[in-house]
């Protein structure tokens, strides 16, 4: 099963709401990814959780908020965000210590900030 | 900082032309994975290449690795409409899990 799940698959929310997206992947993987992705461009890396702990936060705006409950779930709480947020989040998942870090990608959740 | 030039950006075909894609880099990384995107759904992952000179073949999809492991290619032969999408290519550094991307190449093949 090479399967990352993602919920919702589209989300609109008003620039005051509070919201929040969920992965959740059963390969065993002890990395987790959150991306943002605009549109014919490459994903950006968010966060990187490995065994469960924050360790890269490519110096997001504190309006996204990452959590990892445990090694499967992943989530990203919303707040406050601003129109210019609207994109496709990704998630994604690797295993660690393997030189090669390929990294297995959910179906997205597209994000509109009204 | 690793960077990874990925090239054409975009590309537009009839279907049963071939192609090629490519990734340079000066960096030298451990491995080197290829990604296929459709509008609205997640990359899906293609290969990894991990020896250099490694040459991979997934039905009409060729891929190589350089020797020196800093670039890669996709070769298409006999390209077809189900082929469009956008092409990443993303390295692996030796240390740490933060893939190095490329720009993407998005790829229309018309019938």
């Amino acid at each position: 099963d090479t399967e990352v799940t993602q919920t919702p698959k589209h989300l609109v929310m008003g620039m005051t709401n509070k919201k929040s997206l969920k992965c959740e992947q059963h390969m065993g993987h002890r990395a987790m990814y959150w991306y943002k992705q605009k549109a014919k461009k490459p994903p950006e890396l968010m966060f990187v959780y490995s065994y469960e702990k924050l360790s890269i936060n490519e110096s997001v705006p504190s309006r996204f908020s990452p959590e990892c409950p445990n090694s499967s779930l992943l989530n990203l709480h919303l707040h406050a965000l601003q129109p210019e947020d609207s994109a496709l989040y990704l998630c994604a998942s690797s295993p660690v210590g393997t030189s090669t870090y390929e990294q297995y990608f959910g179906p997205g959740t597209r994000l509109t900030v009204t | 900082t690793q960077l990874l030039e990925q090239s054409p950006q975009f590309l537009s075909i009839q279907e049963g032309e071939n192609l090629t894609v490519y990734c340079n880099s000066s960096s030298v990384f451990s491995s080197l994975q290829w990604y296929r995107q459709e509008p609205g759904e997640g990359p899906v992952l293609l290969v990894t290449v991990v020896t250099g000179g490694e040459v991979k073949k997934l039905k009409r999809l060729t891929f190589q690795f350089g020797d020196a492991r800093k670039d890669s290619s996709l070769h298409i032969t006999a390209a077809q409409p189900g082929d469009t999408g956008l092409y990443l290519c993303a390295g692996a550094p030796w240390r740490g899990n933060k893939l190095v991307f490329g720009a993407g190449t998005i790829l229309r093949v018309k019938s």
